[in-house]
């Protein structure tokens, strides 16, 4: 089945750092999404990317979609403190062999830790 | 927009008992809601994916009648852990995707089982 990785795991940096996490699918996918996860919360939807070698910013947040559509990157520029948080990709691939809703499949996540 | 709500939030139960966790889309229509399961610091899993008015259907490994979905409207879910042990105390969080294209999923706050 798909797999997306996410790396890496931990990531400590001090306040005004850069910050990257990258994902990576098995398989070519629809489009990706990332999201964020505050010790204790839930998931919160920050952007979805559909083009090949599609970049979005938001902010202090760049995202890039990978040409394949396999791969996808978060950066944060100038880290503070409120940046905090676990940082999920998330793969949609394709249909279920029965025709059914897609499925997201979740990377495991970089917790981001920010030092004043 | 888009908000989804869960209830409870928090319970704790004895062990063999059944829980009943609800999920609600609040200002939307929801024809596919998820359901995921997270571990401590660990990754969303997803157990089941919930269609108004048919069966859910379950990843790989998930025990239908342990873990019992209904989807009766299109803004509500509900997810019952049968007979509840304490490897079942985990985090669950649903999610609802707006009826049409938009392949965005927004999550619920979520609910912590502790079975004791």
């Amino acid at each position: 089945g798909q797999q997306v990785m996410q790396i890496p795991q931990y990531q400590h940096v001090q306040e005004g750092e850069d910050f990257t996490t990258y994902c990576n699918s098995s398989t070519t996918l629809s489009n990706i999404q990332w999201y964020k996860q505050r010790p204790g919360g839930h998931p919160v939807f920050l952007i979805q990317l559909v083009k090949s070698g599609e970049v979005k910013k938001q902010k202090r947040l760049t995202f890039q979609f990978g040409e394949a559509k396999k791969n996808s990157s978060l950066h944060i520029t100038a880290t503070q403190t409120t940046d905090v948080g676990t940082y999920f990709c998330a793969g949609l691939g394709g249909f279920f062999s029965s025709g059914s809703a897609r499925q997201l499949t979740f990377g495991s996540g970089t917790q981001l830790t920010v030092l004043p | 927009g888009a908000v989804v709500s869960q209830h409870p939030s928090w319970v704790i139960c004895k062990s063999g008992t059944s829980v009943k966790i609800e999920c609600r889309s609040l200002d939307f229509q929801a024809t596919t809601m998820f359901w995921y399961r997270q571990f401590p610091k660990q990754s969303l899993m997803l157990m089941a994916t919930s269609n108004e008015g048919s069966k859910a259907t379950y990843e790989q490994g998930v025990e239908k009648d342990k873990f019992l979905i209904n989807h009766a409207s299109l803004t509500l879910s509900t997810l019952t852990v049968t007979s509840a042990h304490p490897e079942d105390s985990s985090f669950y969080i649903c999610s609802a995707r707006i009826r049409g294209f938009d392949q965005t999923q927004y999550f619920g706050p979520g609910t912590r089982l502790l079975v004791l």
